[in-house]
Parts: structure tokens; C-alpha cells; sequence
């Protein structure tokens, strides 16, 4: 399996910015980052993915570092409903998402 | 544009019964994957399919699971004479055509959970 390393948890307050790490220290030049989400009882959720630049969607920001060993997601304004299990993995071909452990980041009124 | 759909999303089943999952992938997309959480552990792939064809079934137990994508309609888990250890929450997942080797991104469902008694 592809190995990630995060954060096992972290807490944030609801209005400023969630950055979330993620080490990839292995992963080989043709795979792709990719960031997922699962809220309590609910179905993952793709959020964004990226491979060498930078990347920025209606959820969240993706800062690649140049050497591609490293990212950091980035909720521009955290949320209540953004409390949820944050999960970084690299893939190309194998389509069999498996995630790790995770983030649980907690959003804090 | 609606989501992923799978129903129902609670089952009960007695043990030895049948439990049939339906998913409905989002529009566009040819690639349906199932997966199972069980409670507490992480997402397990199960099997992998496009229409009317099984590609990868690597993840699915070798008896009494079977799923399929028909040319029309959803797409089905079935699972035969379910026991308490099948009681977890199964979830569906699509994706569009994959192109140069790359598979894009999956749009899970909200999962069916299944409880055996």
C-alpha cells in the first residue's frame, strides 16, 4: 500500500483557515496527491487531487511542496460541517482507495 | 446533478436471509466500485465494474457475494445467506472513463447499513 503520514488529530476554530499536512516522502513522479474526507456516518467524499502545481477548488487548496515528499491541504474557512476524518493518499492507476488512519480535525465554535 | 444513489439505506436481515444492495452511479459515469467498513476499521475495496462486465473482484469474499452491472439499471451487491460478521456499512462508488492510465477521482454514495441479526 501507498503510506502517507498525518497528524492523528487537530483542532480548529470555525471561521479560520484548517491547514492539514500530510508526508509522502515515497511517492514516484507519475502518482497524483489526492485528499478525501468521511463526516460521522456518512460516504467519503472526494475533496481535491493534485500532481505537481498548486490547486484550488470550491472546498479546499492543495499546496504541492517542489520535491513532491510533502502537502498541505488547506479549508480557506473552516466550518462546523467541515469536522470530519481527513484522509491523503497517492494513487495512479490502482484504483483501490485504502486509507490510513487519517486526520480527525475537529472544528471548534 | 444528482449524486451517487444507493438504496436502501438501512437493511435488516435475519441470518441465512438475502441482502441486495443497489447503487446508482452518477450520470456519466461508467466505473461503479463497492467497498465495506466495518465498525471501526477503515474502507476495503471489494470489487470493481463497468457495464455488464466484473474488471477487478479481488476484495470480495469467495462465497456468497456477488455483484453485478447490467446494461440497464443499478448496480447490485448481493449478498446470500448473510451472518452477523456481514454487518457493516457498504458503500458505492463511481468515477468516469479513465484515459492515459489515470483513474479520476470517485464520488461515494451514502452507503447502505446492513445489520444482521
Amino acid at each position: 500500500d501507498a503510506k502517507t503520514t498525518q497528524p492523528t488529530s487537530m483542532d480548529c476554530a470555525e471561521g479560520r483557515a484548517a491547514n492539514l499536512p500530510c508526508n509522502h516522502s515515497t511517492i514516484s513522479g507519475n502518482e497524483y496527491v489526492y485528499w478525501y474526507r468521511q463526516i460521522h456516518s456518512q460516504g467519503p467524499q472526494y475533496i481535491i487531487h493534485g500532481l505537481k502545481n498548486n490547486e484550488t477548488n470550491e472546498m479546499a487548496s492543495l499546496i504541492i511542496t517542489e520535491d513532491r515528499k510533502s502537502s498541505t491541504l488547506i479549508l480557506p474557512h473552516a466550518t462546523l460541517r467541515d469536522t470530519a476524518v481527513y484522509y491523503c493518499i497517492f494513487q495512479r492507476d490502482d484504483y483501490k482507495l485504502s486509507f490510513g488512519a487519517g486526520t480527525t480535525v475537529t472544528v471548534r465554535a | 446533478n444528482a449524486g451517487v444513489m444507493q438504496n436502501p439505506r438501512h437493511l435488516v436481515r435475519r441470518r441465512g436471509q438475502e441482502a441486495r444492495l443497489r447503487c446508482s452511479p452518477m450520470k456519466g459515469h461508467s466505473h461503479v466500485y463497492w467497498y465495506r467498513q466495518l465498525p471501526e476499521e477503515g474502507l476495503k475495496f471489494m470489487v470493481y465494474l463497468q457495464k455488464e462486465n466484473i474488471i477487478d473482484e479481488s476484495g470480495m469474499p469467495k462465497e456468497r457475494f456477488s455483484a453485478e452491472f447490467p446494461k440497464e439499471g443499478p448496480s447490485i451487491l448481493r449478498i446470500q445467506q448473510v451472518v452477523r460478521g456481514d454487518s457493516a456499512a457498504y458503500f458505492c462508488a463511481s468515477s468516469p472513463r479513465a484515459s492515459g492510465g489515470r483513474t479520476y477521482e470517485q464520488y461515494f454514495g451514502p452507503g447502505t447499513r446492513l445489520t444482521v441479526t
